[in-house]
């Protein structure tokens, strides 16, 4: 079925460096797409949104980008700080009647101190 | 309540046993969600309530599993003669309208150990 990749499934990266997170979507009718950041045993987080009318969203450290062209979205970490150690999901949503919310597999991000 | 509250948090059952998981939600969405995720991996969109009709049961992964809610508010899903490849971590979460526009609250989920 369609879903959602990830190019990479670990990062590590140097505290204070800047981390780049991928993610491939296959629905070009996916209108909007999520980043989530999910700690160990918890739940996902929402960290930032983004339209299909847009191509960039900035938030506090972290910025989104969308390329429709590739189906392509990536999330950017400034000054990656060692809380930022987590599991990061990108997620795209289908209108099928309902709202339906399909997760990609997943990058770990590992923050060297 | 102030966010998402799903329980059990952990639940370990024998095989071929029933469980219910518990989920409520923040009070006034009302768009929930189940999702299933396997250790390390995504999530698996499971079933998606507008009030209490659900328009996409199409993640459900066969009859065994089921879900209901009711008073726009708390809902239970259900997995009759559980298996071991039901073992999971089962999360809930929520929206202010069945729209995703604000992206969705999750709980910290239902660990099921099925052995």
């Amino acid at each position: 079925g369609e879903s959602v990749g990830l190019h990479l499934p670990t990062l590590s990266v140097q505290e204070g460096d800047n981390s780049i997170i991928n993610c491939a979507y296959s629905n070009s009718a996916s209108d909007y797409f999520i980043w989530y950041k999910q700690e160990s045993g918890k739940g996902p987080q929402f960290i930032i949104d983004i339209r299909s009318n847009m191509d960039k969203r900035q938030g506090q450290r972290v910025t989104v980008l969308l390329n429709k062209t590739v189906k392509h979205l990536s999330l950017q970490i400034a000054a990656t700080q060692p809380g930022d150690s987590a599991v990061y999901f990108c997620a795209e949503t289908l209108n099928t009647g309902g709202f339906k919310t399909i997760f990609g597999a997943g990058t770990r991000l590992f923050v060297k101190a | 309540g102030a966010g998402v509250s799903q329980s059990p948090s952990n639940k370990v059952t024998e095989k071929g046993k029933d469980v219910e998981l518990r989920c409520d939600p923040i009070s006034g969405h009302t768009a929930l969600y189940w999702y299933r995720q396997r250790l390390g991996q995504g999530l698996e969109f499971l079933i998606y309530f507008q009030g209490n009709s659900a328009p996409d049961k199409s993640g459900l992964p066969s009859d065994r599993f089921s879900a209901e809610r009711t008073g726009e508010s708390v809902s239970t899903l259900t997995i009759q003669r559980t298996q071991q490849e039901d073992s999971a971590v089962y999360l809930c979460a929520s929206s202010p309208a069945g729209t995703a526009n604000y992206g969705y609250t999750f709980g910290s989920g239902t660990r099921l150990t099925v052995v």
